[in-house]
C-alpha cells in the first residue's frame, strides 16, 4: 500500500512565525488531505488537495502530484494552532486514506 | 462539509463485556465506511473497510471476531467489540466517503476504556 511520511515530527514555533510542514507520499493519489487534530481529539479537515494549491485564510497547501509531495504553510502562527497535523493520501488502488505519523506544532506566546 | 456522526463519544466498559459504536453520515449517502484506531501518542491505523451490505474488509493484524462491523445502510455502519480487554482501550474513529477520488468525512471519535 501506499506509504505516507511527513516531516518534522515535531515544530516548536514562537508566535507570529511561519511554519512548513512537508508530506511525502509514495504512490499516485486520487485523495489527499490535511488535518489538525484538536485537544478532543477530532479530527479537524483543513484541505482536501490531490493537486495544486489551495488558501484558507493563513492556511495554505500545495500539492506537487507528479513529485509526491505535499506542503502545508501556516503564517502568522497562533497559539491556538498548538496541536498535532496529519497528512493523509489514497492511492488509486487503496480505498482508504492512509495517515502519516503526524507533525506535533506547538506555538508559545 | 458533510457530516459524520459518532456515538457514543465516551465509554467505560468492564473486560469481558461488549460494546457497540454506532457511525452516522448525517447528510449523505456514505458508499464507503472505514474506522480507525488511535493509540495515545499515535497516528490513525485503519482496522476495516466496509460497504452497505458486503462484509467488511480488516486490514492485517485486525481480529475480525474480536471487532464485529455491520455495515446495515449507506448511513450507518456499527463497530462491535466483543469481550473488550484494556489492550483494547484506545480511541476509534469512523469515516465516510461518497466514493473513490472523493473526500473523506470523519466523526468526532470514541475513547473506550476497559476496566
Amino acid at each position: 500500500g501506499i506509504q505516507v511520511e511527513q516531516s518534522p515530527p515535531d515544530l516548536i514555533l514562537q508566535e507570529g512565525a511561519n511554519s512548513t510542514l512537508r508530506c511525502n507520499f509514495s504512490d499516485s493519489v486520487n485523495n489527499l488531505q490535511w488535518f489538525h487534530q484538536n485537544p478532543w481529539g477530532q479530527l479537524i479537515n483543513l484541505f482536501y488537495i490531490p493537486s495544486g494549491t489551495k488558501q484558507n485564510g493563513r492556511l495554505s497547501a500545495t500539492t506537487v502530484a507528479t513529485e509526491r509531495y505535499s506542503l502545508l504553510y501556516i503564517s502568522s502562527s497562533q497559539t491556538t494552532d498548538s496541536g498535532v497535523y496529519f497528512c493523509a493520501a489514497r492511492n488509486q488502488a487503496g480505498t482508504a486514506l492512509i495517515f502519516g505519523k503526524g507533525t506535533t506544532l506547538s506555538v508559545s506566546s | 462539509g458533510a457530516v459524520v456522526s459518532q456515538h457514543p463519544s465516551w465509554v467505560i466498559c468492564k473486560s469481558g463485556t461488549s460494546v457497540k459504536i454506532e457511525c452516522r453520515s448525517l447528510d449523505f449517502q456514505a458508499t464507503t465506511m472505514f474506522w480507525y484506531r488511535q493509540f495515545p501518542k499515535q497516528s490513525l491505523m485503519l482496522m476495516a473497510t466496509s460497504n452497505e451490505g458486503s462484509k467488511a474488509t480488516y486490514e492485517q493484524g485486525v481480529e475480525k471476531d474480536k471487532f464485529l462491523i455491520n455495515h446495515a445502510s449507506l448511513t450507518l455502519s456499527t463497530l462491535t467489540v466483543t469481550s473488550a480487554h484494556p489492550e483494547d482501550s484506545s480511541f476509534y474513529i469512523c469515516s465516510g466517503d461518497r466514493g473513490r477520488g472523493n473526500i473523506q468525512y470523519f466523526g468526532a471519535g470514541t475513547r473506550l476504556s476497559v476496566l
